[in-house]
């Protein structure tokens, strides 16, 4: 089965740097790659995805690229803010089908 | 407001007596998946649907039954709860094409004493 890691496990940046989580898949059938935000106390929300035929996608401050060849993902959030604070976890899967694969997840903690 | 609603939000319970935790969504979705979250773990996916009377297994099913009658509900059925389920648990549900992201539930803390 599909295998997802995420690193780092934590991760703090000054307010207004850069901040870069990466992800690793073992299945070269996945093919559809979100990102979700979790806040203390709610569930996951989904803040960015990816599918197997584009190598970035961007939205705003948030970016997300894919290297198929070497099965890695990464999210990258420029000019982090205090409210950027949160867990953040990649995902893969394949379109289509609902066995998803989560990281164990990244904390991030921007300090003002 | 397009939401998948968890009830209730905390239970506690002890061992062996059987619970259910209900899901519900309004956005037509075909999709419904339960996780678990534990610290260390992220997020494991327990079972899936991918539309009415279509269920099956995800990654850690033992200890859990699902039903998909209708499809707006999708409730998660602890048969004889045990202390290694203490958990937080999730629902989420999407579309089966075009936007497959998920859209979650606030959650569910379970301890079983």
């Amino acid at each position: 089965g599909e295998n997802v890691e995420q690193h780092p496990s934590t991760l703090s940046v000054q307010e207004g740097d850069s901040a870069v989580i990466k992800c690793t898949y073992s299945d070269s059938a996945s093919n559809y790659f979100p990102w979700y935000k979790q806040e203390l106390g709610k569930g996951p929300q989904l803040i960015i995805d990816i599918r197997s035929n584009v190598g970035e996608k961007k939205d705003q401050r948030i970016a997300v690229t894919l290297n198929k060849t070497a099965k890695h993902f990464s999210l990258h959030i420029t000019e982090t803010q205090p409210e950027d604070s949160a867990v953040y976890f990649c995902a893969a899967s394949i379109m289509g089908y609902q066995k998803v694969t989560f990281g164990i997840g990244t904390k991030l903690q921007v300090i003002p | 407001e397009a939401q998948v609603t968890q009830n209730p939000r905390y239970l506690i319970t002890v061992t062996g007596k059987k619970l259910t935790v209900t899901c519900s969504q309004n956005m037509n979705h075909e999709y419904m998946s339960w996780y678990r979250q534990d610290p260390g773990l992220g997020l494991r996916q327990i079972y899936y649907s991918m539309n009415v009377e279509v269920t099956d297994k995800g990654d850690v099913p033992e200890g859990y039954k699902v039903s998909r009658k209708e499809k707006r509900n999708f409730p998660l059925i602890l048969e004889s709860p045990s202390p290694n389920q203490t958990s937080l648990y999730f629902c989420a549900s999407s579309h089966s094409q075009g936007t497959y992201g998920y859209t979650f539930g606030s959650g569910t803390r379970l301890t079983v004493v």
